[in-house]
């Protein structure tokens, strides 16, 4: 069965560093997104992603944050300078036909800034 | 009034009993709705789409009741693996492309 895929399951980080969080989502797929989950708190949206461009974004998803797709498999999350507040599980979703269909989610990477 | 709202449980369900969620939404334009399983610093597993007319996928049960704006999940005949948190989902339609989680409904079922 296709999955999404991410790596790495678990990153540490220094306050102030650069992480680059990376994603392959399922091949036939093409319509991308981030999402993020605080320990005890609600999965939210961070940013869509379609035809190569942002088509969505949340007040979450600042000027810090940046999202590429450097080739055709690849999805990645770029956060530039990292804050305490930037730990949090993130999982990155991929969908056939945009939010009118189903996401099937990564396992996650679990991002812990210190 | 929240996007998403779900009671966040949990509830306590004993083995092979019947449980039922509701989650209300708040944007009457949402077009696509979801319930996803998610398990302790697991990812959401979709579980089942919402349609309008309902949809059964054995033992789980999703109907969409759109005048009161809310979905439910019915599950029948539960069993401890149905131990999870249970997140629905909804798509606010139009052009929007992004899907809404609420916060969730803690499901824990007693042997």
């Amino acid at each position: 069965e296709p999955e999404v895929t991410q790596t790495p399951s678990h990153q540490v980080t220094q306050m102030g560093q650069e992480v680059i969080l990376r994603c392959v989502p399922i091949s036939n797929h093409l319509y991308f997104y981030w999402y993020r989950q605080i320990l005890g708190q609600k999965v939210e949206f961070l940013v869509s992603f379609y035809n190569n461009e942002i088509s969505e974004k949340s007040e979450i998803f600042d000027d810090q944050f940046s999202v590429e797709r450097p080739d055709g498999s690849n999805f990645t999350l770029k956060i530039r300078s990292t804050k305490l507040e930037d730990s949090a599980m993130y999982f990155c979703a991929s969908s056939n036909q945009g939010a009118r269909t189903e996401a099937f989610f990564g396992q996650g990477t679990r991002l812990t800034v210190v | 009034r929240k996007e998403v709202e779900q009671d966040p449980g949990p509830f306590n369900v004993p083995e092979g009993a019947t449980v039922a969620f509701n989650c209300t939404y708040s944007n009457s334009a949402s077009q696509s709705f979801f319930w996803y399983r998610q398990d302790c610093r697991k990812e959401p597993k979709l579980l089942m789409s919402v349609y309008s007319s309902g949809n059964e996928d054995g033992r789980f049960t999703a109907q969409l009741n759109r005048a009161s704006q809310y979905i439910s999940l019915l599950i029948r005949d539960s069993k401890l693996s149905d131990s999870a948190t249970y997140l629905c989902a909804v798509n606010r339609g139009n052009r929007d492309d992004k899907i809404i989680f609420g916060k969730g409904t803690r499901l824990h079922i007693l042997p």
